[in-house]
């Protein structure tokens, strides 16, 4: 799986946007970015993947710059209780399997 | 919505000591994982289970270590003879065959004494 690079912590004040950026210089054709998010001590949850176009959910938009090496996970009200580690993770896509490899991510605190 | 269930949430148990975590996985996903959480640092893979059989393991993964679905909804992880190093959160997880998203469960705190 390509490697990723994202900042250590951000913040965001409530009610804003909160643009988490994710460098993945080394991404193949056949790989995907998906992004998780980990909330204090809680299990990993996915938020959204995509190829190359962007995606939206009714999480979070998911933009992929069209040399596809880097990315923005954008979360476009935040709320105090999207203050959590946001992970993201390049991999081919398998089908089905899963095998998730988490790096430290980034820590997003939500200022009130 | 459909999640992933762990019991118990906190486990004590002394060295040397073997433990067993368990875990529901949601009902109609294929694939089954167990992860690792040692305080402060990342959450690390541990082994998947497909077809009644490990599909993959890590290091981490060692002789100490087993998983089993013993009734076909209850997923496994043994440890046979604890160690204190082995303190962390487990977290279960389960995914769907064309599924993009795999769904962890709440985690079980194991804490050796």
């Amino acid at each position: 799986d390509a490697k990723t690079t994202q900042p250590p912590s951000m913040d965001c004040a409530e009610g804003r946007a909160a643009n988490l950026p994710c460098n993945h210089s080394t991404i193949s054709g056949n790989e995907y970015v998906y992004w998780y998010r980990q909330i204090h001590s809680q299990g990993p949850q996915y938020i959204i993947h995509g190829l190359k176009n962007n995606e939206t959910n009714e999480m979070a938009s998911l933009i992929i710059t069209e040399d596809r090496k880097s990315s923005t996970l954008i979360l476009p009200h935040a709320t105090l209780r999207d203050t959590a580690v946001y992970y993201c993770i390049v991999r081919a896509d398998s089908g089905g399997y899963q095998k998730v490899t988490f790096g430290t991510g980034t820590k997003l605190q939500v200022i009130p | 919505e459909p999640e992933v269930t762990q019991t118990p949430s906190h486990q004590v148990t002394q060295m040397g000591q073997e433990v067993i975590l368990r875990c529901v996985p949601i009902s109609n996903h294929l694939y089954f994982y167990w992860y690792r959480q040692i305080l402060g640092q990342k959450v690390e893979f541990l082994v998947s289970f497909y077809n009644n059989e490990i599909s993959e393991k890590s290091e981490i993964f060692d002789d100490q270590f087993s998983v089993e679905r013993p009734d076909g909804s209850n997923f496994t992880l043994k440890i046979r003879s604890t160690k204190l190093e082995d303190s962390a959160m487990y977290f279960c997880a389960s995914s769907e065959q064309g599924r993009a998203e795999a769904f962890f469960g709440q985690g079980t705190r194991l804490t050796v004494v």
